[in-house]
């Protein structure tokens, strides 16, 4: 079974550019998680959607930071415009919650990560 | 901000030895703990989904237990082997309406043949 497929799988980019990660959840599962890695902060979730709806997005650290998930299959993260201190690993998971649970206690499934460097 | 700590940051192990760590959380407001492993140049899996105070998992050689009240989960490994060589990274989800995992910094282990 394919996992979750992120890419690219390193970026290079300029400050002021725009930078687009993409991300395919596993099949099935209805809930897609962005986290972003770096050193002085470890994993931090960005934002969550849940069938395809943007449930939280208040770890989006500001306005040149934008998500979508126009169908249950893709997902994309845009920085517009793209700055050094972006340079990070950015990554895409899934799952769907247990059954018969209330909430999402689900494990999640990571991406191999996008490694991003704005220089 | 939800403080979730895990101690140490980093340990070496001599191949055969067992280990411990801790990851720390708030004790009030507890709704999940999980444990995921991570190795170099891969994605982060889960190892253990742990809900209940007293809970006790196991996979293999390793395993994972949890104090809701005192507010810290321990995972244990026994018998190192030079393929447990990763980060440890433990995950609080609260019981704030909302379906977020907090991630400590993990714990960065290193197996000594």
């Amino acid at each position: 079974d394919a996992g979750v497929i992120q890419s690219p799988r390193h970026e290079v980019t300029e400050m002021g550019q725009e930078v687009t990660l993409r991300c395919k959840p596993i099949s099935g599962h209805d809930y897609l998680f962005w986290y972003r890695q770096t050193m002085m902060r470890g994993l931090e979730l960005l934002i969550y959607f849940n069938n395809n709806v943007p449930i939280d997005d208040s770890g989006m650290p500001e306005d040149r930071f934008s998500a979508k998930m126009p169908n249950a299959s893709f997902s994309t993260l845009k920085i517009q415009p793209s700055e050094p201190r972006d340079s990070a690993v950015y990554f895409c998971a899934s799952n769907s919650r247990p059954g018969g649970l209330i909430k999402n206690t689900g494990e999640l499934f990571f991406g191999e990560g996008s490694r991003l460097t704005v220089l | 901000i939800l403080n979730v700590e895990q101690s140490p940051q980093s340990l070496h192990v001599q191949e055969g030895d067992s280990t411990n760590f801790t990851c720390s959380f708030p004790s009030s407001n507890f709704y999940a703990l999980h444990w995921y492993r991570w190795e170099t140049a891969k994605s982060p899996e889960a190892l253990f989904v742990m809900t209940l105070n007293g809970d006790e998992k196991k996979k293999g050689r390793i395993s994972a237990t949890l104090n809701t009240k005192e507010g810290y989960s321990y995972l244990y490994i026994k018998g190192s082997q030079p393929e447990d060589s990763a980060t440890y990274l433990c995950a609080f989800m609260g019981n704030f309406g909302n379906e977020k995992l907090t991630f400590g910094t993990g714990t960065r282990l290193t197996i000594i043949p």
